[in-house]
């Protein structure tokens, strides 16, 4: 079956970093996508990886390993802004997406 | 830019009513998808289009149809409502595969 497992909610401190996990098991493979979604509003695009390695933009960095099927998501000097759910998403070989219940990120003071 | 608009944007329905869920979108994406959006579980496909006048089924289509007569448009209606159906409805487009989706607002649908 296809599925993506990623933790329910994680906490961090403002100015920290933190690295959230994703495994994936799809039919095929054609990426992994990560989307931020603030609570009432919609998803929107932060990074695709479809090659083994890391992807730097910004403060956030994405990662991925198709041999561990594999990525995480890597959120440097956090803001407050930043508390939101992230969503991972992996790519089967027709294209359909396939979505993690996403992961609730609170930021400390 | 209005990108995606869904509307409306909140809904209270009886058991058994119907209703239609519009969504528009004004970057000439091919590609347009209905999800839901249920605490603790990802998104789930609806129905999804890869063009003016088709659609297909996704993961979750029982109780839902949906229309794509203009390539703006993709319409998704509930025949009968049901309270299993309540949940958060977000429409979304793209370009093309593998591209990166733009959600609308969403639409907060209660059936009672």
């Amino acid at each position: 079956g296809q599925n993506i497992d990623q933790p329910t909610e994680m906490t961090a401190t403002e100015g920290a970093i933190v690295q959230i996990n994703c495994t994936y098991q799809t039919s095929g493979f054609n990426g992994l996508f990560w989307y931020q979604q603030h609570a009432g509003e919609a998803p929107t695009f932060l990074s695709y990886n479809v090659l083994d390695g890391l992807e730097e933009k910004g403060r956030f960095s994405s990662f991925l390993s198709r041999s561990k099927g594999y990525s995480y998501l890597l959120l440097k000097e956090l803001q407050m802004k930043d508390s939101a759910s992230y969503l991972c998403a992996g790519s089967d070989s027709n294209y359909q997406l396939i979505w993690g219940a996403g992961t609730k990120l609170i930021i400390k003071p | 830019n209005a990108g995606v608009t869904q509307t409306p944007k909140f809904r209270v329905l009886k058991t058994g009513q119907s209703m239609t869920l519009l969504c528009a979108q004004d970057m000439n994406h091919e590609y347009m998808y209905w999800y839901r959006q249920d605490p603790g579980m990802g998104l789930r496909l609806i129905h999804y289009s890869v063009g003016e006048g088709t659609t297909a089924k996704g993961e979750v289509p029982d109780g839902y149809n949906v229309s794509r007569l203009k390539k703006q448009n993709f319409l998704l209606g509930l025949e009968s409502a049901a309270p299993s159906q309540t949940s958060v409805y977000f429409c979304a487009s793209k370009t093309g595969e593998p591209g990166e989706l733009f959600f609308g607002e969403g639409s907060r649908l209660t059936v009672l």
